[in-house]
C-alpha cells in the first residue's frame, strides 16, 4: 500500500511569515497533486506536478516535485489569513494513476 | 466552483437503512469517482467509472455500490448503514484519460449514521 505522510500536520503561524509543507513517501509517483480543502466543502486543485525536480509557483505559493517523485513540498511566502485551510498532498500511483492516495492533510492557520 | 454537483449536501439516517448519493461531473467529463473521508483516515479512494463502465476500485465496503448513467451522472448506493459510515462522501470527475490524477471535486454529503 502506498502512503503519502504530510508534515507538519498542523501550522499555526502570523501573517507575513513564511512556510513549508512537505509530503513525503518511499514510494515513486507518476505525479503529485496539491489541493486546498475549506470546511464543508471538497478539496480545490491547486497545482499538479508530473516530472521529478519539477517547479510551479502559484503567486506566493512555490511547489516542487522531488528528484526522485517520491515527495513534494508546498512553500507559501508572506503567509496571509486567506491561505488558511486545509491543504492535501495527492499522488498518482505508477499503476492505476487514477486511484489518488491522499495525505492525511496539513491544518494550515494564518493568524492576523 | 469545480462544476460538479451533488446531491443532497446533508442526510441523517439511521443504522440497518440504504442511502443514495448522486453526482454529475463537470460538463465533457467522462470520468467519476467516489471518495470517502473520514477523521480517521482521511480521504479514501472508493472507485472509478468511466463512460458508464467500472474502471477501477478501492477500498470499498460490499455493502456499497456505484454506478454511472448514459447522461454521465452517477450514484452510490449504501446499504445496511453502520455508525462507522458516517463520513464526507466526495464525487470527482476528470477529463482526458492520460490526466486522470487531475481531479476536481464536488462539495460533498455529509452522511451521518444514527
Amino acid at each position: 500500500t502506498q502512503l503519502l505522510e504530510q508534515s507538519p500536520q498542523f501550522l499555526s503561524i502570523q501573517e507575513g511569515e513564511n512556510l513549508t509543507v512537505y509530503c513525503n513517501s518511499s514510494s515513486v509517483f507518476s505525479s503529485l497533486q496539491w489541493y486546498r480543502q475549506e470546511p464543508g466543502e471538497g478539496p480545490v486543485l491547486l497545482v499538479t506536478v508530473v516530472t521529478g525536480g519539477e517547479v510551479k509557483k502559484l503567486k506566493r505559493l512555490t511547489f516542487q516535485f522531488g528528484d526522485a517523485r517520491k515527495d513534494s513540498s508546498l512553500h507559501i511566502t508572506a503567509a496571509q489569513p486567506g491561505d488558511t485551510g486545509l491543504y492535501l498532498c495527492a499522488g498518482a500511483p505508477i499503476q492505476g494513476a487514477q486511484k489518488l492516495v491522499f495525505g492525511q492533510g496539513t491544518r494550515l492557520t494564518i493568524n492576523p | 466552483d469545480s462544476g460538479v454537483t451533488q446531491t443532497p449536501k446533508h442526510l441523517i439516517t439511521a443504522t440497518g437503512q440504504r442511502v443514495t448519493l448522486r453526482c454529475s461531473p463537470r460538463s465533457g467529463d467522462l470520468s467519476v469517482y467516489w471518495y470517502q473521508q473520514s477523521l480517521d483516515q482521511g480521504l479514501q479512494f472508493l472507485i472509478q467509472y468511466y463512460n458508464g463502465e467500472e474502471r477501477a476500485k478501492g477500498n470499498i465496503l460490499e455493502r456499497f455500490s456505484a454506478q454511472q448513467f448514459p447522461d454521465l451522472h452517477s450514484e452510490l448506493n449504501l446499504s445496511s448503514l453502520e455508525l462507522g459510515d458516517s463520513a464526507l462522501y466526495f464525487c470527482a470527475s476528470s477529463g482526458p484519460r492520460d490526466r486522470a490524477y487531475e481531479q476536481y471535486f464536488g462539495p460533498g454529503t455529509r452522511l451521518t449514521v444514527t
